[in-house]
């Protein structure tokens, strides 16, 4: 069956990184665009950026651009966020999610708080 | 950047009766590219619905999606009672964007 489990998530300081992770299994990983999406305490879903199968082609939303780097290793079926100059309005449970007519499987999600 | 806005904010049912959500692109989404998702508190989103109308696997069909171009409707034929939850719409083209939600609480 299709797992999907972040990790990395946690208290940062603004203006402080950190990098999530998401172990992919059930599926062939290397054949699915992947994505991160997230949601503020309290508030709607938010796409953060996806990466295409083969990492050749990435995208960001705006709110993110230049300061978050989605990758992937499909040899160990994992993708990766690197979040760098965090701000407060970052805080949110960030989701990573198998993209297929939608996004069709999802993690449980992991909380990035941003505050000092 | 593609705007969906949803309606209405809240829609407050009865088990058994039906509803209908309503999501409004500020542009055309392009060859029906419009997901519907439910999600429960503290649980990740669920995806219910992909090309506008297809119900994803394992989704009963008491749910049914609809439209085109800008205007796309969710349909719950007969609210059962776990089917009181958010509902987000999204479209996801080659930069994908979510509504706002919409709630469908128990009246």
């Amino acid at each position: 069956q299709v797992q999907l489990v972040e990790s990395g998530g946690g208290l940062v300081k603004p203006g402080g990184s950190l990098r999530l992770s998401c172990a992919a299994s059930g599926f062939t990983f290397s054949d699915y665009y992947m994505s991160w999406i997230r949601q503020a305490p309290g508030k709607g879903l938010e796409w953060v950026s996806y990466i295409s199968s083969s990492s050749s082609y990435t995208n960001y939303a705006d709110s993110v651009k230049g300061r978050f780097t989605i990758s992937r290793d499909n040899a160990k079926n994992s993708l990766y966020l690197q979040m760098n100059s965090l701000r407060a309005e970052d805080t949110a449970v960030y989701y990573c999610a198998r993209d297929s007519n939608g996004a069709d499987y999802w993690g449980q999600g992991t909380l990035v708080t941003v505050s000092s | 950047e593609i705007v969906l806005t949803q309606s209405p904010g809240t829609l407050s049912l009865s088990p058994g009766e039906r509803a209908t959500l309503s999501c409004r692109a500020s542009q055309s989404v392009s060859s029906s590219y419009l997901a519907w998702y439910q999600q429960k508190p503290g649980q990740a989103p669920r995806l219910l619905i992909y090309g506008a109308s297809s119900r994803a696997t394992g989704i009963p069909d008491r749910f049914s999606g609809s439209g085109s171009g800008t205007d796309f409707t969710l349909t719950i034929s007969r609210l059962e009672p776990e089917d009181f939850a958010v509902y987000y719409c999204q479209q996801y083209g080659s930069s994908p964007t979510f509504g706002q939600g919409t709630k469908v609480e128990i009246k």
